[in-house]
C-alpha cells in the first residue's frame, strides 16, 4: 500500500531564510514523487516531480526537492523564502507499477508561513 | 493548452437536497479524471476516478456518485446531501499511458451543507 507522511502541520520561517518542508513515503515499487502548492480557495498547482535520474529536482518558483531512497524521503526546499511562498504544500506519491487509474496518494499537507 | 473548469465555484445547500457538480477538461482527449474532497483545508480524499466514458471507480463508500457521460466531462452527484458532505471538491485530470505524469487540478467548488 502507498502512503505519504508530512510530519509538520505548519512550518514557520523568516523571509530570506532557507525553508524545508518534510515528506516521507512508502510504496511497494519504485516511487514517483510530486510536490503541489495550494493557495486559499484555489486548486492545487504542480511544483515539481521526481521520476528517475538525478536525486535533486528543480521546479517552479525556485523550489527544489531531494529524493533520498534510503530514508524514503522527498523534502521540499528553497534557499531563500518569500512572503508570497506562504501556502499549503502537499507531497504526493504514486507507485511506478500503477496502471489504469494511476492513483496518487497525497499527504495531509503542511502549511508554510513566511514572516516578513 | 489544457484547461479544466469546475462549476459552480461555491454552493450552499440544505441537508437532504440533491447535488450536481460539473467538471470539464479542454485541450486533451481520453484523460483520466478524478474527484477529490478536501475537508478543513487539509488533506485530499480521493472519491472517484474514471479512465473512460461510463467507467467509474469508487474509492470511498458514501452517498455520493459520479458519472462520465462524455470524454471530457465528469459529474459528481448526490440524491440527498448530509452535513458531512461539506467541503472543497476538486476535480483533476491525468494524461498519458505511463505513470510519471503529474495531475492537473481545477479551481474547486466550495460546498456548504446547512
Amino acid at each position: 500500500a502507498q502512503s505519504v507522511a508530512q510530519p509538520e502541520d505548519q512550518v514557520n520561517v523568516a523571509e530570506g531564510n532557507p525553508l524545508t518542508v518534510k515528506c516521507t513515503y512508502s510504496v511497494s515499487g519504485n516511487p514517483y514523487l510530486f510536490w503541489y502548492v495550494q493557495y486559499p480557495n484555489r486548486g492545487l498547482q504542480f511544483l515539481l516531480k521526481y521520476i528517475t535520474g538525478d536525486n535533486l529536482v528543480k521546479g517552479s518558483y525556485g523550489f527544489e526537492a531531494e529524493f533520498n531512497k534510503s530514508q524514503t524521503s522527498f523534502h521540499l526546499k528553497k534557499p531563500s523564502a518569500l512572503v508570497s511562498d506562504s501556502a499549503l504544500y502537499f507531497c504526493a506519491v504514486r507507485d511506478s507499477r500503477s496502471t489504469g487509474g494511476f492513483k496518487t496518494i497525497f499527504g495531509a499537507g503542511t502549511r508554510l508561513f513566511v514572516k516578513a | 493548452s489544457q484547461t479544466i473548469h469546475q462549476w459552480p465555484a461555491t454552493l450552499v445547500q440544505p441537508v437532504g437536497s440533491p447535488l450536481s457538480l460539473e467538471c470539464t477538461v479542454e485541450g486533451t482527449s481520453n484523460p483520466n479524471l478524478y474527484w477529490y474532497r478536501q475537508a478543513a483545508g487539509r488533506g485530499l480524499q480521493l472519491l472517484f476516478y474514471s479512465v473512460g466514458i461510463g467507467q467509474i471507480s469508487s474509492e470511498v463508500p458514501q452517498n455520493l456518485s459520479a458519472s462520465r457521460p462524455q470524454d471530457r466531462q465528469f459529474i459528481l452527484s448526490s440524491k440527498k446531501l448530509l452535513l458531512s458532505d461539506s467541503g472543497f471538491y476538486l476535480c483533476a485530470w491525468y494524461s498519458g499511458r505511463a505513470g510519471g505524469n503529474e495531475q492537473f487540478f481545477g479551481p474547486g467548488t466550495r460546498l456548504t451543507v446547512l
